[in-house]
């Protein structure tokens, strides 16, 4: 059970594009869904967090404008890169917790979204 | 402020070799941790977790014991196989309604034949 579903896998595009990554939990709710974002061999680093029905809350640093978040139901949330750019290459996932759960329970991870920008 | 710090990797080690990756841990209050593991090219997944002091978390033959005095979670395995070859993360989450997660660095594990 709690499988998080992410699209797509990897997806290659040109700069000034805008491209949009699904993150969709198959078999249970979601109320609140996180985007991280890794550089190769380094961490997870916390982008948003996306609750259903709300906005997003951007972490420091993380332009909103850029990394649009949208959580419309309790099964997806979507981040759109805005025209983006070659520094914008990255590996980016999600991950969300079972609706309800207490807020020390662990988040399930989607496999990530390679995103090259040429 | 809330962190993690784990060893730094990378660690190789031949297989049915002992395993012990050290996190230690620093927290304003009392968190929840975890251990998750990343295969190359895929995302993360839960490995093990403890709630409370003195917890112990298993799973596929890790452990990881929540020490509170020495504000530790070190992730031990008796004998690894290749199969675990992979990067590790330690995690807190640092509580409030959304249980946000901080992670380390991340320790990259190869295990030889």
């Amino acid at each position: 059970g709690a499988v998080v579903s992410q699209h797509p896998s990897w997806v290659i595009c040109k700069s000034g594009t805008s491209v949009k990554i699904e993150c969709r939990s198959l078999d249970f709710q979601a109320t609140t869904m996180f985007w991280y974002r890794q550089f190769p061999k380094q961490s997870l680093m916390l982008m948003a967090t996306s609750n259903e029905g709300s906005k997003a809350t951007y972490e420091q640093g993380v332009e909103k404008d850029k990394f649009l978040i949208n959580h419309a139901s309790l099964t997806l949330s979507t981040l759109t890169v805005t025209s983006a750019h070659p520094e914008d290459s990255s590996f980016y996932i999600c991950s969300a917790r079972v609706r309800g759960s207490l807020s020390n329970q662990p988040q399930h991870f989607g496999d990530g979204t390679r995103l090259s920008i040429l | 402020g809330n962190s993690v710090t784990q060893m730094e990797g990378p660690v190789t080690l031949s297989e049915e070799a002992f395993l012990t990756i050290n996190c230690t841990y620093t927290a304003t209050g009392y968190p929840s941790l975890f251990w998750y593991v990343q295969y190359p090219g895929e995302g993360l997944q839960l490995l093990l977790k403890a709630t409370k002091a003195d917890d112990k978390g298993s799973n596929k033959g890790f452990e990881a014991t929540y020490r509170k005095e020495t504000t530790s979670f070190h992730l031990e395995k008796g004998s690894v196989q290749v199969s675990d070859s992979a990067v590790y993360f330690c995690a807190q989450n640092y509580g409030g309604s959304q249980g946000n997660l901080i992670f380390g660095k991340g320790t990259k594990l190869s295990v030889k034949p």
